[in-house]
């Protein structure tokens, strides 16, 4: 059974730092792309990055690039994001999700977890 | 950037109605359109998938169409359970892009 499991959110002020991370398991984790996207509260899912199997096709919305940078330990079977200069509109849930390749349907989805950007 | 615009934002509903949300790419796409549910307070679930294929696990009520530009998510005889909001989702080119989202609610 597939199974996504982020972690790391948390309450941040602006333009602090967080990392977070998304263990998989159930799957030959470094054959698949994986994304993270996210949901401000009360809003719709918004795509921030995608990263293909190896690591080694890389992908960003305008709205983070340059301030969060995605990648994976296909040792650790984890995927992560890092996210720095966050500002208030950064404030949602962040989901990992699993597709094939980096422009693929998402076929499982981790539970997500929160982070809250404010002062 | 691809948009997508889906209609109607809202929508509330009988049991055993039909439902249809329609979503419309702001460029051709193919068949890269996937729908998602998303139940409250859980994560996005996969409906259907390259705009009319079936997911395993989902029930056969849920059915999708269209190419191109123009797609639709039909829910035969609505269930209860199917109150949730529903989600397109666009994986021709970068950046993905997801419409905003319909509302289901039973009345």
């Amino acid at each position: 059974e597939v199974q996504l499991l982020e972690s790391g959110g948390g309450l941040v002020q602006p333009g602090g730092s967080l990392r977070l991370s998304c263990a998989a398991s159930g799957f030959t984790f470094s054959g698949y792309a994986m994304s993270w996207v996210r949901q401000a509260p009360g809003k719709g899912l918004e795509w921030v990055s995608g990263i293909s199997g190896s690591g080694g096709s890389i992908y960003y919305a305008d709205s983070v690039k340059g301030r969060f940078t995605i990648s994976r330990d296909n040792s650790k079977n984890t995927l992560y994001l890092q996210m720095n200069s966050l500002k208030a509109e950064d404030t949602a849930v962040y989901y990992c999700a699993k597709g094939v390749v980096t422009l693929d349907k998402l076929d499982h989805w981790g539970q997500g977890t929160l982070v809250t950007v404010s002062s | 950037e691809i948009v997508l615009t889906q209609s109607p934002d809202f929508q509330s509903v009988t049991p055993k109605e039909k439902v249809t949300i329609t979503c419309r790419a702001s460029q051709t796409i193919g068949s890269s359109l996937h729908w998602y549910q998303q139940k409250p307070d859980q994560s996005p679930k996969l409906l259907i998938k390259d705009a009319s294929q079936s997911v395993s696990g989902v029930p056969s009520r849920f059915s999708g169409s269209g190419s191109g530009t123009d797609f639709t998510l039909t829910i035969n005889s609505l269930e209860a359970e199917d109150a949730a909001a529903y989600y397109c989702h666009q994986s021709s080119s970068f950046p993905v892009t997801f419409g905003g989202g319909t509302k289901v609610e039973i009345k």
